[in-house]
Parts: structure tokens; sequence; C-alpha cells
């Protein structure tokens, strides 16, 4: 099946610092999603790209769909306390079936 | 974009014996799934949960296991059968609100098995 290596896998950085993180596949998406689950909680939507090169900012998120449409990354800038959190990836290959394939996760710890 | 509640949101329950777990929509949705996240670890699709229909479910994942319903368009149901500790996860339900929408997601069920 489809692979989406997410990296890194874990971050601690400073409070004020900017953050990266990407994914990249094997196969090609039709959509990128970035999703970020708090503990005992569900995984809530935070950014979807729907075209190749497409490059959206949500407050001080900003996520890119790859040229190859094997890729995306996330940043954020000037990180808070809240933004602490698991960060996953997804990708969708549009067609009937619409099921999504999750990257392992990004570990954010933001530290005061 | 709709709200999804998940029943129960945890459980403890013996080997051996099945659960069922309740997603209900505020509103009508074009597409219901269900995923398992076990410890640590990322989402992974069970199956699709089908109006009507059997649930099409995915490599490694079977009906006798995991018999899913959705009797209307705003509630699903997932039982996991026969429980072992390996079944220990979280399992959560997600929608798509209408076509080529992204999926949202239920808070989940944090299950335990001793």
């Amino acid at each position: 099946g489809q692979q989406l290596n997410q990296s890194p896998q874990s971050m601690f950085i400073q409070e004020g610092e900017d953050v990266s993180m990407n994914c990249t596949s094997s196969s090609i998406f039709n959509t990128w999603l970035w999703y970020k689950q708090d503990p005992g909680e569900g995984p809530v939507l935070l950014i979807a790209l729907y075209k190749a090169g497409e490059l959206t900012s949500n407050g001080r998120l900003t996520a890119q769909f790859g040229i190859t449409r094997k890729d995306s990354f996330l940043n954020i800038s000037a990180s808070i306390p809240s933004d602490v959190g698991i960060y996953f990836c997804a990708g969708l290959f549009s067609g009937s079936a619409r099921q999504l394939t999750f990257g392992s996760g990004t570990q954010l710890t933001v530290l005061p | 974009s709709a709200v999804i509640s998940q029943k129960p949101s945890r459980d403890i329950c013996q080997r051996g014996t099945s659960l069922t777990i309740q997603c209900q929509v505020d509103s009508q949705v074009t597409m219901m799934f269900w995923y398992r996240q076990q410890p640590g670890q990322s989402l992974t699709l069970i199956a699709t949960a089908n109006q009507g229909s059997e649930a099409t479910y995915e490599s490694g994942f079977v009906i006798d296991k995991f018999p899913i319903s959705r009797p209307n368009l705003t509630f699903s149901t997932l039982t996991v059968s026969n429980m072992s500790p390996e079944d220990s996860s979280i399992y959560l339900c997600s929608v798509e609100q209408s076509p080529n929408q992204p999926q949202h997601f239920g808070d989940g069920t944090r299950l335990s098995i001793l």
C-alpha cells in the first residue's frame, strides 16, 4: 500500500521559534491534509491542500503541496505553548474510495 | 463543520467480550469511516461504513472481528468482538460531510482490555 514518511518524529523547540515538518510519499496524492491531535482528543484539521504547488496559510501555520504531488510541508511560525501536540500529514488519492493515508506523526514540544 | 459524538469515550473490558462504539453526527454526511490508533502510533483505516449496505474493510480487518453498521446518514456503530489485549487502542470515527470535503474526526473511544 501507499507509504507516507513524516519527519521529524519529534521536536523540542523554544517558545517563539519557527518549526518545519514534512511528509513524502511513494505515490502521488490529489489532496494533502494536515491535522493536529491533542491528548485525549481526535485529530483536528489544520490545513487542506488541493493543487500541486499550492501554498496555504492558517494564522501562524503555512503548508505547501509539493509540485511532484508526492510531498508536503507544514511550517509553524513563532511557536507558543498551545502548539504542543502531535501533527499528522494525510494524503488522499481521490476516487470513489476516499481513503486517507496518514503519516507517522511529529510530536512537538514547546519549551518556555 | 459537523459535530461528531462518540460513545463511550473510554472503557475497560474483559478479554473475550465485545463492545459496540457509537458515532453520531449532528447533520447528514456522505461518508463515515472507522480508524484504529494503537498506543503511540498513527491512524489506520479499519473500514468505510456504507449506508444501508455492508462496510468496505481494509486489508487486515474483517467483518467478523469488527462488524459495522450504518443505518442512516448520521449514525454508525463499530463493534470490537471477542476482545484481546492487542485490541487496546483508540477507535475513531470520521466523516466526510459532503463530496470532496476533508474528513473530520470525533474524539475517539479509548479502549483497554484486561
